[in-house]
């Protein structure tokens, strides 16, 4: 089993430059989430995505924020505009069901300069 | 908003020594409790799992789950320095999917 695949594993790039982050789930997980990592706010659930259908995105900051499951397997979180405050470790993690362990990818350390 | 909070630490203890980690949560009607270790830099990784009171075993860590106080621990018995990480609480509620994570204590166990 690959685990759950995210990428790229760092992204630098400059304000106002679209950023886009992808993950591919385990195979027959259906529920995917997508967290953010900051030393100040700890790891904060930003979206989460049940049967390819978007559940609760309550946690995405703002509108410059979208994500997207457009098949089983796969995801992306979308950040346009990007800035300085969006950096970030951004981790996806998938599960099969709500009492079950959730298994995370390698995360994206996101650079916006 | 749900809560769920640890303290921050450090938490430091000598090689061999049990460890213990604590955490509480705000919302009465939550029903999964997990615990996460995270080296740095790493990802997050499930190292135990608690549903029902009581103290639940898994070879050198044990959990133990306090629905009346809304509190959950995580006890690490003979330490290595390999134990040295960040340890997250996660606590999930009802039939929804969702996970919410205390910010972690950070334990070093000193050889």
């Amino acid at each position: 089993d690959a685990g759950v695949i995210q990428s790229p594993r760092h992204e630098v790039t400059e304000m106002g430059q679209e950023v886009t982050l992808r993950c591919k789930l385990i195979s027959g997980h259906n529920s995917l989430f997508w967290y953010r990592q900051t030393m100040m706010r700890g790891l904060e659930l930003l979206i989460y995505f049940n049967n390819n259908v978007p559940i609760d995105d309550s946690g995405m900051p703002e509108d410059r924020f979208s994500a997207k499951m457009p098949n089983a397997s796969f995801s992306t979180l979308k950040i346009q505009p990007s800035e300085p405050r969006d950096s970030a470790v951004y981790f996806c993690a998938s599960t099969t069901g709500p009492h079950e362990k959730l298994f995370f990818g390698s995360g994206t350390q996101l650079s916006v300069l | 908003q749900k809560e769920v909070e640890q303290n921050s630490g450090p938490l430091s203890v000598p090689e061999g020594a049990i460890a213990s980690l604590n955490c509480t949560y705000s919302d009465r009607g939550s029903q999964s409790f997990f615990w996460y270790r995270q080296y740095s830099g790493k990802s997050p990784e499930l190292i135990m799992f608690i549903y029902s009171n009581g103290d639940k075993e898994d070879g050198r860590f044990t959990a133990q789950l306090n629905k009346a106080s809304q509190y959950v621990s995580l006890l690490i018995r003979d330490s290595q320095p390999s134990d040295s990480a960040t340890y997250l609480c996660a606590v999930g509620g009802g039939s929804n999917y969702k996970l919410t994570f205390g910010k972690g204590t950070l334990l070093t166990v000193n050889p």
